[in-house]
């Protein structure tokens, strides 16, 4: 089976500072994808970033890095730089190929920045 | 490009009643869910199907059923209403050949039942 956990509710950041928001995963197939989404006030769901199971690298993407560490079943996201308009909430999700493809998300983590 | 699409955004319902959810997707994606997000839960999946004809059990499949009789749609339908249901559901579509590749969710259904 399948579990994301989330165990941050909710997160305060002062703007222009680095946060990090963390994930713990659990899965017994070997080949996976984490996902991290974020969902602001208005609802809808936007992807942030991706990490494999057999990357290499950490994944980026603009100010977004993931901090994967294999071993530990971790995958933390990282928002350098935090702006006003990241206030939302975030979700990581995972999907596995022994998992018939499904995407399970994690409980969220509210995050708010502070002027 | 409209991606994924859920009708209707909205809907009031009295308990016992019943009604289909429509998710609508252009991307040609084989994949696609239902979810539910409820305040501390996160998403949890309701159904979900890897192709045309074809659905399973997510996490909390009771008191719904699903179809995908064609490709880009696929159906959540309520049978009796029970105020537990009140929910923001999701319906979300990916394609499987690449694993790296994202769900693409619709905006979203906010249903109350009263």
């Amino acid at each position: 089976a399948q579990k994301i956990t989330q165990t941050q509710p909710g997160m305060f950041v002062q703007e222009k500072e680095a946060v990090t928001l963390d994930c713990t995963y659990d899965t017994s197939d070997p080949s996976y994808g984490l996902f991290w989404y974020k969902q602001p006030s208005s609802g809808e769901m936007i992807f942030l970033i991706y990490q494999g199971s057999y990357d290499q690298q950490n994944a980026t993407e603009g100010r977004y890095s993931l901090n994967f560490q294999k071993a530990r079943k971790s995958a933390n996201l990282v928002i350098s730089a935090s702006q006003l308009g990241d206030s939302a909430m975030y979700f990581c999700a995972m999907r596995a190929a022994g998992g018939y493809q499904k995407v399970t998300f994690g409980t969220g983590t509210k995050l708010q920045v502070i002027p | 490009n409209a991606g994924v699409t859920q009708t209707p955004k909205f809907r009031v319902l009295k308990t016992g009643q019943s009604m289909t959810l429509l998710c609508a997707q252009d991307m040609n994606h084989e994949y696609m869910y239902w979810y539910r997000q409820d305040p501390g839960m996160g998403l949890r999946l309701i159904h979900y199907s890897v192709g045309e004809g074809t659905t399973a059990k997510g996490e909390v499949p009771d008191g719904y059923n699903v179809s995908r009789l064609k490709k880009q749609n696929f159906l959540l339908g309520l049978e009796s209403a029970a105020p537990s249901q009140t929910s923001v559901y999701f319906c979300a579509s990916s394609a499987p050949d690449r694993k790296n590749t994202e769900a693409f969710f619709g905006q979203g259904t906010r249903l109350t039942v009263v």
